[in-house]
């Protein structure tokens, strides 16, 4: 089975720039969540999606928002960008009704 | 204070030390016990889940869960260098928490030859 998938692995932007970022879930896993990494703040929990809808939302303003289609695939988009959104995106799947998150590659946004 | 606490480090032993990683959390709603390894550049590697007090085994990993203490630890035996990244504890709590995942700062793990 294929392993979560994210693009693009590596991004830059200036700072006022908006992104996109995708992921593509394990197949036949219907929860899709995103994390953002940094050295200082360590993985912190974005949002999750779970068939379409938004089930769960951290701490983040709302500059960070996200996405799923029908085919468990999502995106998260992050607006006027700002330096301190450099940092590593993380996307994890999961199967329902199990426990276990597995994480894609990441991908490596730094903001200029 | 966060609410999961964990040494970031670092931390080197020889090859073949038995290595203990640990957490601690405040939280008493978790309910649900993971640990990542991560290598430099890489997304978390899930290694272990447990949901329970008590010890979990698998290969050279083993897991423990202390409820009572608020209190998660990971052994590696026989320590090898492939072994060497940072590893993260994370929890979940039940209910409604879903899928949103508490990690730790993460433990760097050098393991030399």
């Amino acid at each position: 089975k294929a392993g979560v998938t994210q693009t693009p692995r590596y991004l830059i932007k200036t700072r006022g720039q908006q992104v996109t970022l995708s992921c593509s879930p394990i197949s036949g896993h219907r929860s899709v969540s995103w994390y953002q990494q940094t050295p200082g703040q360590g993985l912190q929990f974005l949002f999750e999606y779970f068939s379409e809808t938004q089930r769960n939302k951290g701490n983040f303003p709302g500059r960070f928002s996200g996405r799923q289609f029908s085919n468990s695939r999502s995106e998260m988009n992050v607006s006027t960008l700002e330096l301190g959104d450099s940092a590593l995106y993380l996307c994890a799947s999961k199967a329902g009704g199990r426990n276990e998150q597995f994480f894609g590659p990441g991908t490596r946004l730094t903001v200029l | 204070q966060k609410e999961v606490e964990q040494d970031p480090g670092p931390l080197s032993v020889p090859e073949g030390a038995i290595v203990s990683l640990n957490c601690t959390y405040s939280n008493s709603a978790f309910q649900y016990f993971m640990w990542y390894r991560q290598y430099s550049r890489k997304g978390p590697e899930l290694l272990m889940y447990t949901y329970s007090s008590g010890n979990k085994e698998d290969g050279r990993f083993t897991a423990q869960v202390d409820k009572s203490s608020k209190y998660i630890s990971l052994f590696i035996r026989d320590s090898q260098p492939s072994d060497s990244a940072t590893y993260l504890c994370a929890m979940r709590a039940g209910g409604t928490s879903y899928g949103k995942l508490t990690f730790g700062q993460g433990t760097i793990l050098t393991v030399h030859p």
